[in-house]
């Protein structure tokens, strides 16, 4: 069954350090996203990346935020200069279509730990 | 509370037991969807239930969506420990076709 997967499952990272965080969406999705679970607490949306371009993001998702589709099946996160509360289990998450019955299926997600 | 808020936190039963979690929200919503979570690791999809809908079935599954009152039920019949894992509801409001808004979860563990 095709799966959304994410690399590295763990990093730790020393602040002010840059991080990528790499996903391969399901490979006919053309809907990609990324979402953040700081410990015990709700996961929370980041950004929505359709046709090379964010369709929407958080107020979460500052300069310090980008994403990308390198080639044509990676997508990437990448934050700047990463600071302790950073550190949470970030999820990539693909749909094939969108709209309000769209389903999101995600990845098993990265956990970042910045020290 | 805010949108997607479940409850109880946290339910421990024994297995063949059923479960039943609840998720109230906000806003008007175009759907509810319900995910599973096992401990550390991603979110699985379990179902999805229209605003039109008051009811749907998958498996051991049974969701209802009361939109009157703000609320869904996920009901897990003849449970297992397998079943053990974090669910969240998730809720797609109309301003947005992109974010997903989840709420804090339940835990549930099925003791063998």
């Amino acid at each position: 069954e095709p799966e959304v997967t994410q690399t590295p499952s763990h990093q730790v990272t020393q602040m002010g350090q840059e991080v990528i965080l790499r996903c391969v969406p399901i490979s006919n999705h053309l809907y990609f996203y990324w979402y953040r679970q700081i410990l015990g607490q709700k996961v929370e949306f980041l950004v929505s990346f359709y046709n090379n371009e964010i369709s929407e993001k958080s107020e979460i998702f500052d300069d310090q935020f980008s994403v990308e589709r390198p080639d044509g099946s990676n997508f990437t996160l990448k934050i700047r200069s990463t600071k302790l509360e950073d550190s949470a289990m970030y999820f990539c998450a693909s749909s094939e279509k969108i709209g309000r019955m769209a389903e999101a299926f995600f990845g098993q997600g990265t956990r970042l730990t910045v020290v | 509370s805010q949108q997607g808020e479940e409850d109880p936190q946290a339910l421990s039963i024994q297995e063949g037991e059923n479960a039943t979690m609840n998720c109230s929200y906000k806003t008007s919503i175009n759907n509810l969807q319900w995910y599973r979570q096992n401990s550390g690791r991603g979110l699985v999809h379990l179902i999805l239930i229209r605003s039109n809908e008051r009811e749907k079935h998958s498996g051991r599954l049974r969701v209802t969506l009361d939109t009157s009152k703000k609320s869904s039920s996920l009901l897990i019949t003849a449970s297992r420990a397998a079943d053990t894992a974090s669910y969240f509801c998730a809720t797609r409001s109309g301003g947005s076709n992109y974010k997903l808004t989840f709420g804090k979860g339940t835990l549930l563990t099925v003791n063998p």
